[in-house]
């Protein structure tokens, strides 16, 4: 079985730039959530979603991000404008509602110069 | 204070010796704990679960649970250098629905 695939794996763009992280979480499951992780801050819950639905996004530094789900099997994290302290590995994981065990992607490294 | 607090480390055992990594949280009405595990450069992954007090255990490792004192533990027994890897405790808290809150990990050595 497919995991949970996010696309690209390695970003790096420079300051100013829109960024678009992708990810598809694993067939079946109904839940969401976009991660950051850094040195200084560890993992960082951003926003997740329920059944396509954002449920909580006080996660979400600034009004420079901003997440969609438009579809079950499909969900995006953009930025724009990108700034260097947004550099990080950002994971997306997913998990079928009442169940417990969250199934993170490999991650997306963003790297803004 | 933060919500969930772990010893950043590291940590360094011998192999073969038990590792203790230790978790604090300060919602009193969590339900639910985690433990995971993440290697360098790879995702984090479910390694342990835990909902009442008391001590769970699969194979080499042991989560142990104390709700009154609000602390969560996960011991590796005859630890490998095959362990050594950031564990992250995290917690499902009793506000914001299913929202997990993650420590910033232990990063565990075991040496050969």
């Amino acid at each position: 079985d497919a995991g949970v695939i996010q696309s690209p794996r390695h970003e790096v763009t420079e300051m100013g730039q829109e960024v678009t992280l992708r990810c598809k979480p694993i067939s079946g499951h109904n839940s969401l959530f976009w991660y950051r992780q850094t040195m200084m801050r560890g993992l960082e819950l951003l926003i997740y979603f329920n059944n396509n639905v954002p449920i909580d996004d006080s996660g979400m530094p600034e009004d420079r991000f901003s997440a969609k789900m438009p579809n079950a099997s499909f969900s995006t994290l953009k930025i724009q404008p990108s700034e260097p302290r947004d550099s990080a590995v950002y994971f997306c994981a997913s998990r079928q509602l009442g169940t417990d065990e969250q199934y993170f992607g490999p991650g997306t490294r963003l790297t803004v110069t | 204070q933060k919500e969930v607090e772990q010893n950043s480390g590291p940590l360094s055992v011998p192999e073969g010796a038990i590792a203790s990594l230790n978790c604090t949280y300060s919602d009193r009405g969590s339900q639910s704990f985690f433990w995971y595990r993440q290697y360098s450069g790879k995702s984090p992954e479910l390694i342990m679960s835990i909902y009442s007090n008391g001590d769970k255990e699969d194979g080499r490792f042991t989560a142990q649970l104390n709700k009154a004192s609000q602390y969560v533990s996960l011991l590796i027994r005859d630890s490998q250098p095959s362990d050594s890897a950031t564990y992250l405790c995290a917690v499902n808290g009793n506000t914001g629905g299913f929202k997990t809150i993650f420590g910033a990990g232990t990063r565990l050595f075991v040496k050969a």
